[in-house]
């Protein structure tokens, strides 16, 4: 479920390491995830998405791994870059909806 | 291609005054509308969602209302700011399963 009251968790990485940002989803009938990235002040945009029926997808510089066994979804980014410091957010569709609840959002930090 | 236009992009507002914040989606038709608040530092709170003109799904108990007039415009409302409305709205579009496009926000500080 949402839980949008709590401060967001921060994840610290140096420039050229990988970021690995993780997100546990509730709705087991959730079956279209989405990661986001939000910079500061603007509005959310895409990075990746992947569906139920797959467990893994790369896109540039970036992979989604999807377990459903444990609901988990994890974004993986290669050679960080200073760039990429936003916050980023899970987002997933499923059920007998098709609203797009968020998760709660993790803020990476970069260090040069 | 398809465009979202979320306007205005700041607002300050007295208590107790009303709201309309417009949203307008170009390049598609039928979409999934969505509005969304986000307090500063925090996550992306679903509000309002709609899947036509006029059906409105209403998230959580607040001060605000949507209303969806026009297949691409959805509006969000109140008739008397509270404190608590301040934040950022977020307004987003999507077809049906696919991902949510987003506007570029409005900061809404009600002073």
């Amino acid at each position: 479920g949402e839980s949008v009251g709590l401060h967001l968790p921060t994840l610290s990485v140096q420039e050229g390491d990988n970021s690995i940002i993780n997100c546990a989803y509730s709705n087991s009938a959730s079956d279209y995830f989405i990661w986001y990235k939000q910079e500061s002040g603007k509005g959310p945009q895409f990075i990746i998405d992947i569906r139920s029926n797959m467990d893994k997808r790369q896109g540039q510089r970036v992979t989604v791994l999807l377990n459903k066994t444990v609901k988990h979804l994890s974004l993986q980014i290669a050679a960080t870059q200073p760039g990429d410091s936003a916050v980023y957010f899970c987002a997933e569709i499923g059920g007998a909806t098709n609203k797009l609840i968020f998760g709660t959002g993790t803020l990476l930090a970069v260090q040069p | 291609s398809q465009t979202i236009h979320q306007w205005p992009a700041t607002l300050v507002q007295p208590v107790g005054s009303p709201l309309s914040l417009e949203c307008t989606v170009e390049g598609t038709s039928n979409p999934n509308l969505y509005w969304y608040r986000q307090a500063a530092g925090r996550g992306l709170q679903l509000l309002f969602y709609s899947v036509g003109i006029g059906q409105i799904s209403s998230e959580v108990p607040q001060n605000l209302s949507a209303s969806r007039p026009q297949d691409r415009q959805f509006i969000l409302s109140s008739k008397k700011l509270l404190l608590s409305d301040s934040g950022f709205y977020l307004c987003a579009w999507s077809a049906t399963r696919e991902q949510a496009f987003f506007g570029q926000g409005t900061r809404l500080t009600v002073v």
